[in-house]
């Protein structure tokens, strides 16, 4: 079985600060992704990547970097994380294209 | 602009009988389309998908139908059951496009007993 892990499922931080949340998968896949899902918007991508260190932005990548070191790990960072941020993020990773993505538990994220 | 969208925020349905969940989508490119279920707390799993080539896909009580004239797709689950109850998103992509996926809004499902 897939399995992708997310680092928190709950965090709280405060404005300006800076945040790392952690993605890591075990099934040698390719592509990783990020997203987050805000209610009556749906899952918006954040940034994907197809290969170690290389990146690409998605929708809605203001505000947001990420960092690929390895195949395995995903990060994504909130340079400086303000209240518009407080959302569900969710990584995913997919083998294929077009392919199935296996999707993360989600990592809530709230900031103060 | 939203190219995949769900129009309906909820659904509800009686244990036993058919759920219909619709996706309208406005990019002609897409040729991979994929259904999503949600439980709260838990991360999205893969439920079905169907390729552009097709027009129907089954798999046990969920079956996904195509119509690409008018860039609508739906998601039939039959018989409907309570652990159905969840959020359902559709998704669809282009195929040469490194599997991103675009998103519909979500379809709160309720199954009653």
């Amino acid at each position: 079985d897939v399995k992708v892990t997310q680092s928190s499922r709950y965090l709280v931080k405060r404005t300006g600060e800076k945040v790392f949340l952690e993605c890591v998968q075990d099934m040698d896949h390719e592509n990783m992704f990020w997203y987050r899902q805000d209610p009556g918007l749906g899952l918006r991508l954040i940034y994907f990547s197809y290969d170690v260190k290389m990146k690409e932005k998605g929708d809605i990548p203001e505000g947001y970097s990420v960092s690929r070191e390895k195949k395995e790990r995903f990060s994504l960072i909130l340079e400086s994380a303000s209240t518009n941020q407080t959302s569900m993020y969710l990584c995913a990773s997919s083998l294929d294209s077009p392919g199935e993505q296996f999707f993360g538990p989600g990592t809530r994220l709230t900031v103060l | 602009d939203q190219q995949v969208k769900q129009n309906s925020p909820s659904l509800s349905v009686q244990e036993g009988r058919i759920s219909i969940l619709n996706c309208d989508y406005t990019n002609s490119m897409f040729d991979y389309f994929l259904w999503y279920k949600k439980y709260p707390a838990e991360g999205p799993t893969f439920l079905i998908s169907i390729s552009s080539i097709k027009d129907k896909n089954e798999d046990g009580r969920f079956t996904v139908f195509l119509n690409k004239s008018a860039k609508h797709l739906s998601l039939h689950i039959v018989p409907s059951q309570p652990g159905d109850s969840a959020v359902y998103f559709c998704a669809a992509s282009v195929v040469s496009n490194t599997g991103k996926l675009i998103f519909g809004q979500g379809t709160t499902l309720q199954v009653k007993p």
